[in-house]
């Protein structure tokens, strides 16, 4: 079955440092989503992402977080300065249609990320 | 954002059937109820979803109330595999977003 992945696994960053983070959608998925879970806590939405437009984004997604999808088949998300509190597991999710028609999302396994 | 309530933790025997319940008193017309579980060091996954009546599919069946106010998400016959958290979301018709609670912790025990 095919799957969402996302690389890498695990990324430690120093405080401020840029950050990028990477996935793969289902290859005929059209919509994209990132969700992040800080250690313990709710899985939060970031971002929606459909016809290289960003669809709906979450109060925590500002300035400092991009999303871009480069070249077709990869989805990143980019922190610009990274901080303490963005330590958390990263997930993409693709999805082959809108959630507004109840498509499921799939979402990848996370990366990790931990901010010293 | 309409909310639901999940019980903190459920246990349940292999082979057993399982009915974990969610309570969503506030749902208005056009929440569609969504079931996702997360199980440990993986992403969520998607379980089934429904508006008003009654759904089956290969993973689970969602049993949903008359008035809507509650739906129960029934696995047939527990496997080790399906202890995860599994999550009760309502999710308003013209929103792109997910808006995930605290769940219920399921346990299996052989």
């Amino acid at each position: 079955e095919p799957e969402v992945t996302q690389t890498p696994s695990h990324q430690v960053t120093q405080m401020g440092q840029e950050v990028i983070l990477r996935c793969v959608p289902i290859s005929n998925h059209l919509y994209f989503y990132w969700y992040r879970q800080i250690l313990g806590q709710k899985v939060e939405f970031l971002v929606s992402f459909y016809n290289n437009e960003i669809s709906e984004k979450s109060e925590i997604f500002d300035d400092q977080f991009s999303v871009e999808r480069p070249d077709g088949s990869n989805f990143t998300l980019k922190i610009r300065s990274t901080k303490l509190e963005d330590s958390a597991m990263y997930f993409c999710a693709s999805s082959e249609a809108s959630l507004r028609v109840n498509s499921p999302l799939h979402f990848g396994n996370g990366t990790r990320l931990t901010v010293t | 954002d309409a909310k639901t309530t999940q019980p903190n933790s459920m246990e349940s025997n292999e082979e057993e059937p399982v009915h974990l319940p969610c309570n969503h008193s506030t749902i208005s017309g056009t929440d569609y109820i969504h079931w996702y579980r997360q199980l440990p060091s993986q992403g969520p996954e998607y379980v089934i979803h429904g508006l008003t009546s009654n759904v089956n599919n290969r993973m689970a069946s969602l049993a949903i109330a008359e008035d809507r106010k509650s739906s129960t998400l029934i696995l047939h016959r527990a496997t080790l595999r399906d202890a995860a958290v599994y999550y009760c979301i309502l999710r308003d018709y013209n929103t792109d977003k997910l808006i995930f609670g605290t769940g219920t912790r399921l346990q299996v025990f052989p």
